[in-house]
């Protein structure tokens, strides 16, 4: 079990460039997420999926879209990149628990992207 | 104010210190409450989930204060890997996106 995978880890952008970060897991999960961390604050959510084909906007969705075409793939494209979206994006996936209270999110190793 | 809040530290104890954190939280009707670890560079990992009753995991216990609003981290007989910033998250309604992350609380500890 690899759990959660990203790709790529590290990249450097000049302003205006685009790209897709790639986000994989292998343990069924309903729900993905991906998440930016910047210094002094806490993980933000960009956006997320409750299952195949469905996406939604979280709290910081401007500059950002998201495509989950296969169940275990979550896709985040920056279409024209900018400086302030310089950070660490992180990818996570989690399911319901039996009991219904407690979702574990598992979250991927990030990846560190710098937008000059 | 901040839906979730955390001192950030960073509080150095020395090996074998006993050291706790707490995290607020502003909405009464949050259901699922997380305490997760990160290192530096690296992404976050679950620690441990609270549950109302509190729980203990080795030298670690949680628990859950609803009427203050509050959950704490207890860490008992500190070691160097310890030395991590912790993450207090809430989600204010299960199975749903919202989960709300505290900016953590670095912890150092020293030989």
């Amino acid at each position: 079990n690899a759990g959660v995978t990203q790709t790529p880890k590290f990249r450097v952008l000049k302003t205006g460039q685009s790209m897709t970060l790639l986000c994989a897991q292998d343990m069924n999960h309903e729900y993905m997420y991906w998440y930016r961390q910047d210094p002094g604050m806490g993980l933000r959510l960009i956006h997320y999926s409750v299952g195949e084909g469905t996406t939604a906007k979280g709290e910081v969705p401007d500059g950002y879209n998201v495509s989950r075409l296969k169940k275990q793939n979550f896709l985040l494209g920056l279409e024209s990149a900018a400086p302030s979206q310089t950070s660490v994006y992180f990818c996570a996936s989690s399911s319901p628990s039996r009991r219904g209270l407690t979702d574990t999110q598992y979250f991927g190793p990030g990846t560190r992207l710098t937008v000059l | 104010r901040k839906e979730v809040e955390q001192d950030p530290g960073p509080f150095n104890v020395p090996e074998g210190a006993t050291v706790a954190f707490n995290c607020t939280y502003s909405n009464s009707a949050s259901q699922s409450f997380f305490w997760y670890r990160q290192d530096c560079r690296k992404e976050p990992k679950l620690l441990m989930s609270v549950y109302s009753s509190g729980n203990e995991d080795g030298r670690f216990t949680a628990q859950l204060n609803r009427a203050s609003q509050y959950i704490s981290l207890l860490i008992r007989d500190s070691k160097l890997s310890d030395s991590a910033t912790y993450l207090c998250v809430v989600n204010t309604a299960p199975g749903t996106y919202k989960y709300i992350f505290g900016t953590g609380t670095r912890l150092k500890v020293l030989a």
